[in-house]
């Protein structure tokens, strides 16, 4: 079982582009939360979803971000026309059925910086 | 506002030591409290996971309690040692939320040989 895998682990990338990362939760976890690390800061919680649905989005930022669990393959978080203020680590997380009962799994994160 | 405070923020001490690391949440309403360990540039590793029902989780020389009360949690590390080294995390699923982890800003501890 090889846990959660994120990638990439680091993500350069210049004011304006865009950028994609990438969860593949856990086998038999149907449940995947996405949190972000600010310099500084603690983790805040960005969104949650199961396959095919956006069950809470309440952490995400209103514009540029937007979260995906496809039927197939791995959870993907897009953060389009990326701004300096963006540079953080972005965890995943997973859980089988209920997170209140299991807990989560996290992933290694990606590290995003914006330059 | 929910929130999760972790005091202290950061916590020298001798190896062999035991200590104790201390979460408190504002929310009686809680479901469940995880304790998590990250090591610089890495991931969290899920610690100890502690249910509403219960009062306490062990695991080797890891014992973390939970006072739904008072609003507290404390993390007791025995015979700590050099690899103990790392930020730790506390983050409880409260504000009506089964699924939302809210995180203190963690304690980071420095075993020194």
């Amino acid at each position: 079982n090889a846990g959660v895998m994120q990638n990439p682990r680091h993500l350069v990338r210049r004011r304006g582009q865009e950028a994609r990362l990438r969860c593949s939760p856990m086998k038999g976890h149907s449940h995947v939360y996405w949190y972000r690390q600010l310099p500084e800061e603690g983790l805040k919680f960005m969104v949650y979803l199961q396959k095919e649905n956006i069950i809470d989005e309440s952490g995400m930022p209103k514009e540029r971000f937007s979260a995906e669990f496809p039927k197939e393959g791995p959870s993907i978080l897009r953060i389009q026309q990326v701004v300096r203020g963006d540079s953080a680590a972005y965890f995943c997380a997973s859980s089988p059925l209920r997170a209140a009962d299991y807990g989560y799994t996290f992933g290694s994160g990606t590290r995003l910086t914006v330059v | 506002k929910q929130e999760v405070t972790q005091i202290p923020a950061a916590l020298s001490v001798p190896e062999g030591e035991n200590l104790v690391l201390n979460c408190s949440f504002t929310d009686s309403a809680i479901y469940n409290l995880q304790w998590f360990r990250q090591d610089p540039g890495k991931g969290l590793t899920s610690l100890l996971l502690i249910q509403s029902s219960q009062r306490e989780q062990t695991s080797g020389r890891l014992n973390a309690s939970l006072d739904k009360s008072s609003g507290r949690s404390t993390l007791y590390i025995a015979a700590s040692q050099p690899g103990d080294s790392a930020t730790y995390l506390c983050a409880a699923s409260i504000g009506g939320s089964n699924y939302k982890l809210t995180f203190g800003k963690g304690t980071l501890l420095t075993v020194n040989p």
